[in-house]
């Protein structure tokens, strides 16, 4: 079963400045079922990227995402202060699925 | 416009049986490519996915809990039913049902219930 580690666990950063999450999988998997899911304070989470890269309906375009095979990234160019939240990357395959254990992007 | 909501008892016993029930309209679950996940997440920890059921009746289940877990589907209602059997503390937690679109060459969880909170404990 494929693994998956969000680096770092926390990241602090002023409005303005840009954000760079990672997301790193046990073994290689398809950028097909690589997403990245933003959740806010007491909210469900909402959808940003699917296909590793494909931003939801909504999403600006500060908002980007890269990477395959093991590695993949989440990229926030000109933080807002609505950006500030947790960010989770998940994995669907194999009949199964997973998700990153967390970013919490907090504002310095 | 597509909404979820989860309902089920706010409190279960150790070793009791939970069984919750995600009721959805704006989309049909008899539709190709649509599909309903459940997600949970305890207090101030992070997300974990629990199954998935598609419109083809096909069922997924998280690796670890796939023993406890069922998933089912009434189309007729548009509820989707999860229960997780014998019960414990550590399932605490807040319950999510998402709708999922898998088409085969991509997937995403778009649309998310508010959750629902379950304690257990005695």
């Amino acid at each position: 079963e494929v693994a998956l580690t969000q680096s770092p666990g926390t990241l602090s950063l002023s409005p303005g400045e840009r954000a760079t999450l990672s997301c790193r999988a046990s073994q290689s998997v398809s950028n097909v079922y690589l997403g990245w899911y933003q959740q806010k304070p007491g909210q469900a989470p909402s959808l940003l990227i699917y296909g590793a890269s494909t931003r939801a309906t909504g999403i600006p375009d500060r908002f980007s995402g890269t990477g395959s095979g093991t590695d993949f990234s989440l990229t926030i160019d000109r933080l807002e202060p609505e950006d500030f939240a947790v960010y989770y990357c998940h994995l669907y395959g194999n009949s199964t699925a997973t998700f990153g254990q967390g970013t919490n992007l907090e504002i310095k | 416009q597509v909404t979820l909501r989860e309902s089920g008892p706010a409190l279960v016993k150790p070793t009791q049986t939970l069984t919750l029930t995600c009721t959805f309209s704006g989309f049909s679950l008899t539709s190709s490519e649509m599909c309903v996940t459940w997600i949970r997440q305890p207090p101030g920890k992070a997300l974990e996915w629990l199954a998935l059921i598609d419109w083809d009746d096909d069922k997924y289940y998280n690796t670890s809990l796939k023993t406890r877990l069922t998933i089912s589907k009434d189309t007729s209602k548009n509820q989707v039913v999860l229960t997780m059997t014998n019960m414990d503390p550590v399932d605490t937690a807040t319950y999510y049902c998402a709708r999922t679109v898998d088409p085969g060459y991509y997937y995403y969880m778009d649309v998310w219930g508010k959750g629902t909170t379950v304690t257990v404990s005695s």
